[in-house]
């Protein structure tokens, strides 16, 4: 069945670094979401992207649609301990549709 | 974006029972869904609940096993029937707004343990 993966898996960086992470695919997606999520908790939506080449800020955070379609990057800027959690990226499987498949995670660890 | 809660947050029950999870929308939305989280893992869609009808199932869920109603626009129930130590996992609703939008937000998702 059709995949998406997540890299890094996980990953540990100091306060004030900058962090990227990316989803690829065999598959050609219409839209990527963005979410994070803590412990104990629904993944929250960080960022939507519709187009591709679209790159989009929320805050720290930047997302980018890849120009084949097929991958999306989120980078974050001066990380902070509250940036902590679960990363998935969800990709969009047809047009017009409302389902995704959700990629592996990307789990953030960030040491004051 | 919509405020999405979910009853009960956590549960613990025992293999062979049933057990019936709640969510409810501040406001009307076009589309709701229900995921599958196992732990340490990703998302996976069970369905897309419908209003008024049937619900639609995605491959390798069942309605027998998990019995979906929404009988309006703000409110929709997952069941979890005859459940067994695999059915561990969390379930978490989503909504998508309406017309024009992909987004997807979700519920606060109701953690199960199954004994």
């Amino acid at each position: 069945g059709q995949q998406l993966n997540q890299s890094p898996q996980s990953m540990f960086i100091q306060e004030g670094e900058d962090v990227s992470m990316n989803c690829t695919s065999s598959s050609i997606f219409n839209t990527w979401l963005w979410y994070k999520q803590d412990p104990g908790e629904g993944p929250v939506l960080l960022i939507a992207l519709y187009k591709a080449g679209e790159l989009t800020s929320n805050g720290r955070l930047t997302a980018q649609f890849g120009i084949t379609r097929k991958d999306s990057f989120l980078n974050i800027s001066a990380s902070i301990p509250s940036d902590v959690g679960i990363y998935f990226c969800a990709g969009q499987l047809i047009s017009g549709t409302y389902k995704y498949i959700f990629g592996t995670g990307t789990r953030l660890k960030v040491l004051a | 974006s919509a405020v999405i809660s979910q009853k009960p947050s956590r549960d613990i029950c025992q293999r062979g029972t049933s057990l019936t999870i709640q969510c409810q929308v501040d406001s009307q939305v076009t589309m709701m869904f229900w995921y599958r989280q196992q732990p340490g893992q990703s998302l996976t869609l069970i369905a897309t609940a419908n209003q008024g009808s049937e619900a639609t199932y995605e491959s390798g869920f069942v309605i027998d096993k998990f019995p979906i109603s929404r009988p309006n626009l703000t409110f929709s129930t997952l069941t979890v029937s005859n459940m067994s130590p695999e059915d561990s996992s969390i379930y978490l609703c989503s909504v998508s707004a309406g017309i024009g939008t992909y987004e997807q937000y979700f519920g606060p998702g109701t953690r199960l343990t199954v004994t």
